[in-house]
């Protein structure tokens, strides 16, 4: 059975910290990983991973994947207020035109003033 | 990016009855995805829906109680039947997007009485 597993599974902490997310996961057939935040109902895409040891960086967050050993991390640096929210990674798996995304439960992120 | 246009917003049913979603996106798909997520837990998908041809669904989900349709490349529907509160969960639609990953539709909020 595929696997996303997220930690930790909530996170408080104060305006200006950072923050290390955790992903790791075990799927047959591994295409790429993506991280999403969702702040309300709708998922809103972050990153998405294909390539091992590649760091990706929009502002303040960045991520990066290791293929070797099934994990990835998203970093957010400077945090602010407006960074709260629960931050999903997924995993996109399968082969041809079968494949599908893979959540994991998600990281609670509180970010106090 | 693609976007996805998902009605209704949030809705409140009285157990045994039905409830159709429905999303439209603002260009041509291949596949849509359906997936649900209950209070405190993270995305499950429940079905991928292509252009004429029947749904595919997860392990755990059936036609009969899922069914949907998918008349053309931009429009699909979600019906959750016959309805119980173990139902309330937010429900999502997705696209593949070349760009952004994996778009989702603004979600639908049911909850069951």
């Amino acid at each position: 059975e595929d696997k996303v597993v997220q930690s930790p599974l909530s996170l408080v902490v104060h305006e200006g910290d950072t923050v290390t997310l955790n992903c790791s996961y075990e799927v047959t057939n591994f295409r790429s990983l993506l991280w999403y935040k969702q702040e309300k109902k709708a998922p809103t895409f972050l990153f998405m991973l294909t390539s091992s040891g590649i760091e990706k960086k929009s502002g303040r967050l960045s991520s990066i994947l290791d293929k070797k050993e099934l994990f990835s991390i998203l970093n957010i640096t400077a945090t602010q207020t407006g960074d709260s929210a629960i931050y999903l990674c997924a995993v996109l798996n399968g082969g041809g035109s079968n494949y599908k995304l893979t959540f994991g439960k998600g990281t609670l992120l509180t970010v106090n003033p | 990016s693609a976007v996805i246009s998902q009605k209704p917003s949030r809705d409140i049913c009285q157990r045994g009855t039905s409830l159709t979603i429905q999303c439209q996106v603002d260009s041509q798909v291949t596949m849509m995805f359906w997936y649900r997520q209950q209070p405190g837990q993270s995305l499950t998908l429940i079905a991928t829906a292509n252009q004429g041809s029947e749904a595919t669904y997860e392990s755990g989900f059936v036609i009969d109680k899922f069914p949907i349709s998918r008349p053309n490349l931009t429009f699909s529907t979600l019906t959750v039947s016959n309805m119980s509160p173990e139902d309330s969960s937010i429900y999502l639609c997705s696209v593949e997007d070349i760009w952004d990953g994996y778009t989702f539709g603004s979600g639908t909020r049911l909850t069951v009485v």
